[in-house]
C-alpha cells in the first residue's frame, strides 16, 4: 500500500522568508496529493491540492510542486507571515483506494515575527 | 460551504464502555471517512464508507466498528472502549466522481478521554 514521508517534522523561519515541507510517496499509481493547514484546536483545511496531470500549481503565496519519477511533492510557502503557523500535512492516494487519502506525519511551521 | 458536523467536541467514557461517535455531512458526499489523530502520527484511518451500507477497514480497524444506514450520516463506534483509545477523532466527507480524488472536507474533530 501507499506510504507517505513528511520533513521536516518542525520548522522555524522568520516572518517574511519562504517555508518548504517535502513528502515523499510510495506507490506510483497515486495521482492526487492535496495539502491540510491545522490550526491549533481546529479541523484541517485544504489549502491546495495537485493532480498528477501538472507539475506545479499555484494559489497567492503558497504553490505545490509534483515530480513523479522521484515520486515527491512539495509545498513552498513564500513571504511567511504569523497567521501561517499551524500543522501542515501532505497526503496521497489513488482512485483503486477508493478516495481513501494517506497522510504524512505533518510539519509543525512556526513563523517568528 | 461543506457541512460536516461531528456530534460533540469533547466526550469522557470510561473502559468498557460502548461509545458512539456521531457524523453528518450536508452535501450529499458519497464518500465518508473516519480517522484518529495522535501527536507525531498524522492522520491515520480507521474505517471509511463509499456508499450507504458500505464500508471498508482502513489502517487500524481494530476496536472499532461502524455504520452508515444512511448517505449523510456515518457512526463510528468504540465496541468496549479501552484507553489506548483516548486521542482526537475526525470525521471526512468528500464526492467520488471522475478519474481523480475529490478534496476531502473535515468536522472539527471530537476530542475522546477514556478513563
Amino acid at each position: 500500500g501507499e506510504n507517505v514521508e513528511q520533513h521536516p517534522s518542525t520548522l522555524s523561519v522568520q516572518e517574511g522568508d519562504s517555508a518548504v515541507i517535502k513528502c515523499t510517496y510510495s506507490d506510483s499509481a497515486s495521482n492526487y496529493f492535496p495539502w491540510y493547514k491545522q490550526e491549533l484546536g481546529k479541523r484541517p483545511q485544504l489549502i491546495i491540492d495537485i493532480r498528477s496531470n501538472v507539475g506545479e500549481k499555484k494559489d497567492q503565496r503558497i504553490a505545490v510542486t509534483l515530480n513523479k519519477t522521484a515520486k515527491h511533492f512539495s509545498l513552498h510557502i513564500t513571504e511567511t507571515q504569523p497567521e501561517d503557523s499551524a500543522v501542515y500535512f501532505c497526503a496521497a492516494t489513488t482512485m483503486e483506494y477508493g478516495n481513501k487519502l494517506v497522510f504524512g506525519a505533518g510539519t509543525i511551521l512556526r513563523v517568528k515575527s | 460551504d461543506v457541512k460536516v458536523t461531528q456530534s460533540s467536541r469533547y466526550l469522557v467514557k470510561r473502559t468498557g464502555e460502548k461509545v458512539f461517535l456521531e457524523c453528518v455531512q450536508d452535501m450529499d458526499h458519497e464518500n465518508m471517512f473516519w480517522y484518529r489523530q495522535d501527536p507525531g502520527l498524522g492522520l491515520r484511518l480507521i474505517y471509511f464508507s463509499y456508499d450507504v451500507k458500505m464500508k471498508e477497514k482502513g489502517d487500524i480497524p481494530e476496536g472499532y466498528s461502524v455504520s452508515r444506514e444512511k448517505k449523510e450520516r456515518f457512526s463510528l463506534i468504540l465496541e468496549s472502549a479501552s484507553t489506548n483509545q483516548t486521542s482526537m477523532y475526525l470525521c471526512a466527507s468528500s464526492h467520488r466522481q471522475g478519474p481523480y480524488s475529490q478534496p476531502q472536507h473535515f468536522g472539527d474533530g471530537t476530542r475522546l478521554s477514556i478513563l
